[in-house]
């Protein structure tokens, strides 16, 4: 079955700082893809960040990147110089053909606080 | 750029009554998705549409259905809410809905809470 998880129910980090979400997944197909959203108080959810299985590098966007480590099936963001406005929900999320349309399985999420 | 737009932004109706709720895709993307995310939970995939045809479906009670239009634009219409219906429901959209490489663009979302 396909699953992803995301231990860390909440996170403190001081700005500027970077920190590290986890997130792992469970898939028994070779061919599948790795989102990160982020998620405001106000509830929108904000695309951050996208891995490949196939891609041989870490994506990179900004202050986003993503740590894949595909024999570990883990896919963790880092987010480098944390700013005050990164306060949220992050959800982890991945798409498979097993999953027919590609539509997303999400984690539980982890909640990032950027403290002053 | 153009965004995923849902409307209405809120919604309340009580227990029993009927909700459509909206969704317009960033233009050039003809699959969209739904999710629903309860309190403090994470988005659930309900039902998604490609080039107008129902395409998956999720845990999507039988009191609702949904269809996407020639326009791609899609309507989840919800009958005999329960109080359990309250959540936030997404709409988001994608290029093509047939390939992992594929990035899903989230709507707002649309607030319904059931009295």
């Amino acid at each position: 079955a396909q699953k992803i998880t995301q231990t860390q129910p909440g996170m403190f980090v001081q700005e500027k700082e970077a920190v590290t979400l986890d997130c792992t997944y469970d898939t028994s197909d070779q061919s599948y893809g790795l989102f990160w959203y982020k998620q405001p108080s106000s509830g929108e959810m904000i695309f951050l960040i996208y891995q490949g299985s196939y891609d041989e590098q870490n994506a990179t966007e900004g202050r986003y990147s993503l740590n894949f480590q595909k024999a570990r099936k883990s896919a963790n963001l880092v987010i480098s110089a944390s700013q005050l406005g990164d306060s949220a929900m992050y959800f982890c999320a991945m798409s498979s053909p097993t999953s027919g349309t590609y539509k997303y399985i999400f984690g539980t999420g982890t909640r990032l606080k950027v403290l002053a | 750029a153009a965004g995923v737009i849902q409307s209405p932004r809120h919604l309340i109706k009580e227990k029993r009554e009927t909700a459509t709720l909206k969704c317009y895709p960033i233009p050039r993307h003809d699959t969209v998705y739904w999710y629903q995310q309860g309190p403090g939970q994470d988005p659930q995939f309900l039902i998604s549409f490609y080039e107008k045809m129902q395409s998956d479906k999720g845990s999507i009670p039988d009191r609702f259905s949904a269809q996407q239009f020639s326009d791609y634009h899609s309507e989840l219409n919800m009958s005999s809410l329960e109080l359990g219906d309250s959540a936030l429901y997404f709409c988001a959209s994608s290029t093509s809905g047939l390939a992992v490489t594929d990035t899903q663009y989230f709507g707002p979302g649309t607030r319904l809470t059931v009295l």
